[in-house]
């Protein structure tokens, strides 16, 4: 149980293209994911908390319109990287929590999307 | 400031014992997690510690002390495809996930 998956799992594009990325709850329904992104070799870092039907968190640093959040379901979170560059080549991950069973349950990571951007 | 620490890399030989510590100073406690990374891929869920003492499950084991904040993970019988970054996380007074670096463990032969 507690699947989340991803897609897709690698992007290369050229810069000034926006890539979407969806992220899937398939056997439970997550009122809350969140998006992370990690650099080579550095712990993951949380960009924002994504609620469903509301309006997402961002944390310190992350532009809005750049990363842009929507969580129309319980079941499907998606994160679209507009006009990209180079720089926002990254790893992102997106992770859900099953919140049947207690507040304490662990966060479940999709597989990740490598970003390339040319 | 709310911060986790971890060692950076660790180094054990194939069937020994390994231990990785996680010392943290966050606002509040609810909840102690430690994860797997392998290189390339997303993490996967490996304990959660919430009361004191020690959680086991197969070769591996976390403990807790939270007056001490102190936790750590504890592997035996180590095999090569224990090699891998192993991320501690804390919940924080908000339900926040705040994540150490990771330890990047490397097993030898």
């Amino acid at each position: 149980g507690a699947v989340v998956s991803q897609h897709p799992s690698w992007v290369i594009c050229k810069s000034g293209t926006s890539v979407k990325i969806e992220c899937r709850s398939l056997d439970f329904q997550a009122t809350t994911m969140f998006w992370y992104r990690q650099f080579p070799k550095q712990s993951l870092m949380l960009m924002a908390t994504s609620n469903e039907g509301s309006k997402a968190t961002y944390e310190q640093g992350v532009e809005k319109d750049k990363f842009l959040i929507n969580h129309a379901s319980l079941t499907l979170s998606t994160l679209t990287v507009t006009s990209a560059h180079p720089e926002d080549s990254s790893f992102y991950i997106c992770s859900a929590r099953d919140l049947t069973g207690g507040g304490n349950q662990p966060q479940h990571f999709g597989d990740g999307t490598r970003l390339s951007i040319l | 400031g709310q911060n986790i620490d971890q060692p950076t890399e660790m180094t054990a030989t194939e069937g020994a014992i390994v231990q990785i510590n996680c010392t943290y100073q966050t606002s509040g406690f609810n909840g102690l997690f430690w994860y797997q990374q392998h290189a390339g891929e997303a993490p996967t869920f490996l304990s959660y510690n919430v009361l004191d003492g020690l959680e086991e499950k197969g070769r591996f084991s976390s403990f807790l002390s939270r007056s001490k904040g102190y936790s750590y993970l504890l592997l035996k019988e180590l095999q090569m495809k224990d090699s891998a970054s192993y991320l501690c996380a804390v919940k924080d007074s908000n339900y926040q996930l705040i994540w150490g670096a990771g330890t990047k463990l490397i097993i030898k032969p």
